[in-house]
C-alpha cells in the first residue's frame, strides 16, 4: 500500500528566502505526483504536477522535482512572500489505480 | 467559468440525522471525488466514480453512500451510521486516465469544501 511522508509537519522562514518542502513515498511505480496548496478553511489549488515520464516541473517562483528511484520529491520555493503561507501538500497516483495518496501535509509560515 | 460548486460550505447536524452534501461541476470530467480531511490528517477518499450510475468505495465508505445519476452531479450522503462525522468534506474531479491519450495528465480540481459539525 503507498505511504506518502511530509516532513517537517510545520516550517516558519524569514520573508525572501528560498525554501525546499519534501515529500517521500514508498512504492516507486507512479504514474503522477501532484503538489497542492491549501488555505485556511479552503480547498486544495493544484500547483503543479509530474508525470512519472518527468524529472520537474516550474511555475513560476515554484519548482518541483522528482526522484522516482529515491521515491522523493521536493517543491523549491524562491523569494518568499507572505502571501506564500499556506499548508502544501503531495499526493501520489499509482500506475492502474486512478486514486490520490496524499501525505498529511507541511503548514508554511513566511515572517515579514 | 468552469469549476467545481460544494455546498453548503457549512452544515450543521444533529446526531441520528442524515445530510447530503452537494458537489456539481462543469468541467466535463469524467471522474469525481469524495474526500474527507480530519486535523493532521492527510486526504482520505470516501467514494469515487469514473463513470454515471457507477462508483466504488474508497479507503473509509462506511456510513456514506452517493449516487451518480448524472456526470456533473456527485452528492455524498453522510448517513446516521457514521459514527465520527464532524470533518471537512472535499469534492474534486479529473479527466479519466487514458480516455484522451497523452494529453490526460490525471491532474485533480478540488471544490471549496463543506465543513459538516455534528451537534
Amino acid at each position: 500500500k503507498q505511504e506518502v511522508t511530509q516532513i517537517p509537519a510545520a516550517l516558519s522562514v524569514p520573508e525572501g528566502e528560498n525554501l525546499v518542502l519534501n515529500c517521500s513515498f514508498t512504492d516507486s511505480a507512479i504514474y503522477n505526483l501532484q503538489w497542492f496548496r491549501q488555505d485556511p478553511g479552503k480547498g486544495l489549488t493544484s500547483l503543479l504536477l509530474i508525470q512519472s515520464s518527468q524529472r520537474e516541473q516550474t511555475s513560476g517562483r515554484l519548482n518541483a522535482s522528482l526522484d522516482k528511484s529515491s521515491g522523493r520529491s521536493t517543491l523549491y520555493i524562491a523569494a518568499s512572500q507572505p502571501g506564500d503561507s499556506a499548508t502544501y501538500l503531495c499526493a501520489v497516483m499509482d500506475f492502474g489505480n486512478e486514486k490520490l495518496t496524499f501525505g498529511t501535509g507541511t503548514r508554511l509560515t513566511i515572517i515579514p | 467559468d468552469g469549476g467545481i460548486t460544494q455546498s453548503p460550505k457549512y452544515l450543521f447536524r444533529k446526531e441520528g440525522q442524515n445530510v447530503t452534501l452537494s458537489c456539481e461541476q462543469n468541467l466535463n470530467h469524467d471522474a469525481m471525488y469524495w474526500y474527507r480531511q480530519d486535523p493532521g490528517q492527510g486526504l482520505r477518499l470516501i467514494y469515487y466514480s469514473q463513470i454515471v450510475n457507477d462508483f466504488q468505495k474508497g479507503d473509509i465508505a462506511e456510513g456514506y453512500s452517493v449516487s451518480r445519476e448524472k456526470k456533473e452531479s456527485f452528492p455524498l450522503t453522510v448517513t446516521s451510521a457514521q459514527k465520527n462525522p464532524t470533518a471537512f468534506y472535499l469534492c474534486a474531479s479529473s479527466i479519466l486516465i487514458g480516455r484522451w491519450g497523452q494529453k490526460n495528465t490525471g491532474e485533480l480540481f478540488f471544490g471549496e469544501g463543506s465543513r459538516l459539525t455534528v451537534l
